[in-house]
């Protein structure tokens, strides 16, 4: 199946700063991107869908002044992380629909583990 | 988006069949019925999606009842890799990509 990678896959950062996290679709185009973040033993809570060339969109209750979406092409999202706080520490995931294939296929990328300290 | 139902655990044992049940009551006629699964610290994984009839693919089978209130995807043999969470989810024809992932079913395999 296709793939979709991110990168960086851990990081730690001081509170305060800004983290920036890249979601590339690696053989399809990708018009929209989703984002998730995960805590330990919960599940995925979609946080924003990133729409190529145009703003996200956010799920109610995740401020997007602090989680700032970046769509700039058919193949790259980011999601920068601003003024990062330990409760920000999380699992993020992106994923990525293959708007091409015949059937519906959604790919999700391997996630980046934030830790805030 | 609807919601669904499904047990917190199952266990199963090595080589033999896995179903896992899911509940979906309120489903609507254009809900598909999507199977994802994650492993521990990676991204969820495409299991199996269905609508209406029944499906098969090199990972699973997903039997959906005749109402559409309930799916059961089967693991045929099950290995320890498939120790997983597996997630129901509904995805609503009408909300384009959007996946709304519940609990899910811890599923252990034992050797």
């Amino acid at each position: 199946g296709a793939v979709v990678s991110q990168h960086p896959s851990r990081v730690i950062c001081k509170s305060g700063t800004s983290v920036k996290i890249e979601c590339r679709s690696l053989d399809f185009q990708a018009t929209t991107m989703f984002w998730y973040r995960q805590f330990p033993k919960q599940s995925l809570m979609l946080m924003a869908t990133s729409n190529e060339g145009s703003k996200a969109t956010y799920e109610q209750g995740v401020e997007k002044d602090k989680f700032l979406i970046n769509h700039a092409s058919l193949t790259l999202s980011t999601l920068t992380v601003t003024s990062a706080h330990p409760e920000d520490s999380s699992f993020y995931i992106c994923s990525a629909r293959d708007e091409g294939a015949f059937e519906y296929e959604q790919y999700f990328g391997p996630g980046t583990r934030l830790t805030v300290t | 988006d609807a919601k669904t139902t499904q047990p917190n655990s199952m266990e199963s044992n090595e080589e033999e069949p896995v179903h896992l049940p899911c509940n979906h009551s309120t489903i609507s006629g254009t809900d598909y019925i999507h199977w994802y699964r994650q492993l521990p610290s990676q991204g969820p994984e495409y299991v199996i999606h269905g609508l209406t009839s029944n499906v098969n693919n090199r990972m699973a089978s997903l039997a959906i009842a005749e109402d559409r209130k309930s799916s059961t995807l089967i693991l045929h043999r099950a290995t320890l890799r498939d120790a997983a969470v597996y997630y129901c989810i509904l995805r609503r024809e009408t909300s384009g990509s959007r996946l709304t992932f519940g609990e899910g079913t811890q599923l252990t395999v034992n050797p």
